[in-house]
């Protein structure tokens, strides 16, 4: 099935410190998104993006966040600065479009960021 | 208006028996439902939707039911198998593309 992609599965970063997640999507798709997982919690919003705009966002995208798509590349994330309660495995999905069946979102296999 | 409750938090179920998994929602605007089971160290992946034009359906052995004027919605395991034990997530989102999770339901099958 459609793949999303994300490097690097693990990143572990001092507090403080600039960190970007990377996220390669389903090459069709043009809805993406991230999410925010605590071990065992629930798959917590952050953001969705579409033709080069954040659409909607929660609470906890914080000012620190930001996520960017230039030239079709890589989604990404970026935390600038980290703290320590941004340790968490961060999803990314896409979808191919909304409406008609085509709202299906694909994850990839998350990111494990820790913040020292 | 975006909460999405789901319950139980933790089901353990004889294998061979059926489970069920309850959520509901605020947000009115919501009309796509979809389920996604995640396994330990996985990415979520998608088991069955649906949308707000039906009631009813079934894929095998999973069954989800919505009712949008209670505005709930259920996943139904029937002959439930240890491969089915996972962590399950309901979910919610109207036209805006904004899938909102619920908390989860950690479901053990017994042997």
């Amino acid at each position: 099935g459609p793949k999303v992609l994300q490097i690097p599965s693990h990143q572990i970063i001092d507090m403080g410190q600039m960190v970007t997640l990377n996220c390669d999507p389903v090459s069709n798709h043009l809805y993406f998104y991230w999410y925010k997982q605590i071990l065992g919690q629930q798959m917590e919003f952050l953001v969705n993006f579409y033709n080069g705009k954040v659409m909607e966002k929660s609470k906890l995208f914080k000012d620190q966040f930001s996520v960017e798509r230039p030239d079709g590349s890589y989604f990404t994330l970026k935390i600038q600065p980290t703290a320590l309660e941004d340790s968490a495995v961060y999803f990314c999905a896409s979808s191919l479009g909304w409406g008609g069946g085509a709202e299906t979102l694909y994850f990839g296999s998350g990111t494990r960021l820790t913040v020292l | 208006g975006e909460q999405v409750e789901q319950l139980p938090s933790i089901l353990r179920v004889q294998e061979g028996s059926s489970a069920s998994i309850n959520c509901s929602y605020e947000d009115s605007a919501s009309n796509y439902f979809p389920w996604y089971k995640q396994e330990p160290g996985e990415n979520p992946k998608l088991i069955i939707d649906i949308r707000s034009n039906m009631e009813r359906k079934q894929i095998q052995e999973l069954i989800v039911l919505l009712d949008k004027k209670a505005k709930r919605f259920s996943l139904h395991i029937t002959d439930t198998q240890p491969g089915d034990s996972a962590m399950y997530f309901c979910a919610a989102a109207s036209n805006t593309n904004k899938v909102v999770f619920g908390t989860g339901t950690r479901l053990q099958v017994l042997p």
